[in-house]
């Protein structure tokens, strides 16, 4: 039983234009949220994460939200470029005491088009 | 060159055979992980590793084990592999002391088993 879904397998968008990237999770013990990005032939990338106190984090061209009571995250790239054309995972854990062990989503393979 | 390593990078066997997936980092992390990625589905883990005297199993460790060579290598066996153990496997490193740290990955091992 997956605790984080990603139900968008695939994501197509202009380049410029905004990139939505959406996440679910069950588990409401869930209290650090991350995302990373994979490129063909490469290991994930941590790109950006976001702590259950905050509902936004920002970073340059990426922005997370987090929506505790929906249990929802999303990630958002303005403006898309090509170069983020990859597969992007969202994970969540819920941080224990020595140990925070990561779900991760299934993915979701992002085109941007020139 | 890459923090992470993992050989071999692909890798075709057959049913029965043993096979050892090695991992070595230069990031001085203490914590090293093993997971496999599958068609669908999110990264799953299968091993983790505190320090070389720590091993713990993760949510698949069926069929698999792991030994923690040192600080920075930790290599992953299966005994005798099945066809469905064939996916695609990462090792990935990160801090201790602190749970909200990023895990930082290798490139991958394709796996097949025929």
């Amino acid at each position: 039983d997956q605790q984080v879904k990603q139900n968008s397998p695939s994501l197509s968008v202009q380049e410029g234009r905004i990139s939505i990237l959406n996440c679910d999770y069950t588990n409401s013990m869930f209290d650090y949220f991350l995302w990373y990005k994979k490129y063909p032939a490469e290991g994930p990338t941590f790109l950006i994460s976001i702590s259950s106190i905050k509902d936004k984090n920002e970073d340059g061209r990426f922005t997370v939200f987090l929506n505790k009571s929906a249990k929802h995250l999303s990630l958002q790239i303005v403006p898309s470029q090509p170069g983020d054309s990859a597969v992007y995972f969202c994970a969540a854990s819920a941080r224990g005491y020595n140990f925070n062990k990561f779900y991760f989503g299934s993915g979701t393979k992002l085109n941007v088009k020139p | 060159d890459a923090d992470v390593t993992q050989t071999p990078r692909n890798r075709i066997t057959k049913t029965g055979k043993r096979i050892m997936l090695e991992c070595s980092q230069t990031k001085g992390h203490d914590r090293m992980y093993w997971y496999r990625q599958d068609p669908g589905l999110g990264l799953r883990l299968i091993y983790y590793s505190f320090d070389v005297k720590d091993i713990n199993k993760g949510e698949i460790s069926d069929g698999y084990s792991v030994s923690r060579q040192a600080q920075a290598k930790f290599s992953l066996s299966l005994e005798s592999a099945i066809p469905n153990q064939t996916a695609l496997y990462f090792c990935a490193t990160s801090r201790g002391q602190s749970t909200d740290q990023p895990q930082h990955f290798g490139d991958g091992t394709r796996l097949s088993i025929l």
